[in-house]
C-alpha cells in the first residue's frame, strides 16, 4: 500500500467553525507533512512530524493546529480561519526526514473554502 | 523565499516533441527531486538525483544536475497528452524539509 489518504476531499466552512482535516498512511513512514497550496503556486510547508513529534512549524498561525495521534495518522485542526486560508491542503509522508529526505508520497489533498 | 526557481513558467508544445524544464536553486543541496501535479491533485514523485550525480534516466525522463551552476533540468522525450501537468523541482539542504520551486505548467497539444 503506497497510498496517503486524505479526508475530506472538499470542505466549506465559516470563519467561526471548527473542523479537522485527516491524513492516513500505512507505509510505516516516520515523517509526515502538511503543505498548503494556493492556485498556480508551489506547495508551501506548514508542519513536519518526525517519529510522531512536531519537528518543524513554519511560523503557521495558531488557528491551524496539527496533531499526530500515532505513526499512521496526521490531523490538522482548523478554527477561526480567514477567507485567505482557502487553499488545497496536502498531506505527505516519507520514510525518513532530514537533510537526505527522499521521496515524499502525497495525498490527493483537501480543498478548503472559508466563507 | 522558495529555494528553487523554474524556467519557463509555462510551456506549450505539440505531442511527440520534447519538453525541457529548468530549475535553479540558491544553497547547497543533498538531493534534488522532480514532481508532477495534475490540476488540483496531489503531487507525484518522478525522480531523485543526488548531489554527487550528474545525470539520471527514468523511462522518458532525463534529469541533469550541475551543482557548480546550482541548476537542474528535466527533459521529457516524445511527449504525450497525458504529460500535461505542472512540474516542480524540490530540494533538501541542511534543513529537514523539502522546498519546492515555482513550477512549470506544461501543456501538450494533440
Amino acid at each position: 500500500d503506497t497510498e496517503v489518504t486524505q479526508t475530506p476531499k472538499h470542505l466549506v466552512m465559516g470563519m467561526t467553525n471548527k473542523k479537522s482535516l485527516k491524513c492516513e498512511q500505512h507505509m510505516g513512514h516516520r515523517a509526515m507533512y502538511w503543505y498548503k497550496q494556493k492556485a498556480k503556486k508551489p506547495p508551501e510547508l506548514m508542519f513536519v512530524y518526525s517519529y510522531e513529534k512536531l519537528s518543524i512549524n513554519e511560523s503557521v498561525p495558531s488557528r491551524f493546529s496539527p496533531e499526530c495521534p500515532n505513526s499512521s495518522l496526521l490531523n490538522l485542526h482548523l478554527h477561526a480561519l480567514q477567507p485567505e486560508d482557502s487553499a488545497l491542503y496536502l498531506c505527505a509522508s516519507s520514510q525518513d526526514v532530514g537533510p537526505n529526505t527522499g521521496e515524499l508520497f502525497f495525498g490527493e489533498g483537501s480543498r478548503l473554502t472559508v466563507l | 523565499s522558495q529555494q528553487g526557481e523554474e524556467d519557463p513558467q509555462a510551456l506549450s508544445i505539440q505531442e511527440g516533441e520534447n519538453a525541457t524544464m529548468n530549475c535553479s536553486y540558491k544553497t547547497s543541496i543533498n538531493n534534488l527531486q522532480w514532481y508532477r501535479q495534475n490540476s488540483g491533485r496531489g503531487l507525484v514523485h518522478l525522480i531523485l538525483i543526488r548531489s554527487n550525480e550528474r545525470e539520471k534516466h527514468s523511462g522518458r525522463l532525463r534529469v541533469t544536475l550541475d551543482t557548480s551552476k546550482k541548476s537542474s533540468s528535466l527533459l521529457i522525450t516524445a511527449s504525450r497528452a497525458a504529460d500535461t501537468a505542472s512540474y516542480f523541482c524540490a530540494t533538501t539542504g541542511g534543513a529537514q524539509k523539502l522546498v519546492f520551486g515555482q513550477g512549470t505548467r506544461l501543456t501538450i497539444n494533440p
